[in-house]
């Protein structure tokens, strides 16, 4: 089977840094991937980590470990608008994504 | 550019009826798939496509069917809806793995 875990919840205030970490067990692993999901939106892409190291992309950034099956999420310089879902999720073959439960950050002023 | 469209935005189904949520990209992107959120949930992998003509089923298959007879296009079809199916459905697309999901913003869909 394949199964990702990642906190349900995150509180932090605004300009600090937080990070959303994400395990996983799965079987025909190609990546690793982020979304943001604000109430009753859609998901949008984050980033992507095919490869171990991190990834920068403006205040965030993504990490990967395959040996450990472990990614982070950190987000700097925290903002009231980054109050919002965060999910991780996995690729499989075929090019699909599998999706963790996701963690809620709350950002307080 | 409109990216995922998908119809319709809301619907009220009662038990037993049928309906087809449509989806439709118009980024050439070969890859279309459907998931569906429960509150406060992650994101379930109902059906996906790879290219036209090419379909395969994810991790919530049963109680659906879909079909991909143009790029564009990939609809989700919902035969005797049953309560457990009040989701939320969203449907995406890529170009490949490792590209990032484009989605719809989701049909919202209730069954009584």
């Amino acid at each position: 089977g394949q199964s990702l875990e990642q906190p349900s919840e995150v509180t932090a205030v605004e300009g600090a840094i937080v990070q959303i970490n994400c395990t996983y067990q799965t079987s025909g692993f190609y990546g690793l991937s982020w979304y943001q999901q604000h109430d009753g939106g859609a998901p949008t892409f984050l980033s992507y980590n095919g490869l171990d190291g991190l990834e920068e992309t403006g205040r965030f950034s993504s990490f990967l470990s395959r040996s450990d099956s472990y990614g982070y999420l950190l987000l700097q310089e925290l903002q009231m608008k980054d109050s919002a879902s965060y999910f991780c999720a996995v690729y499989n073959q075929g090019g699909k994504l599998i999706f963790g439960q996701g963690t809620e950050l709350s950002v307080k002023p | 550019n409109a990216g995922v469209t998908q119809t319709p935005k809301f619907r009220i189904l009662k038990i037993g009826q049928s309906m087809t949520l449509q989806c439709t990209q118009d980024m050439n992107h070969n890859y279309m798939y459907w998931y569906r959120q429960d509150p406060g949930m992650g994101l379930k992998l109902i059906y996906y496509s790879v290219g036209a003509g090419i379909t395969d089923k994810g991790e919530v298959p049963n109680g659906y069917n879909v079909s991909r007879s143009t790029t564009e296009d990939f609809p989700l079809r919902l035969e005797l809806a049953a309560p457990s199916q009040t989701s939320v459905y969203f449907c995406a697309s890529s170009p490949g793995t490792g590209s990032g999901y484009t989605f719809g913003s989701g049909t919202r869909l209730t069954v009584v």
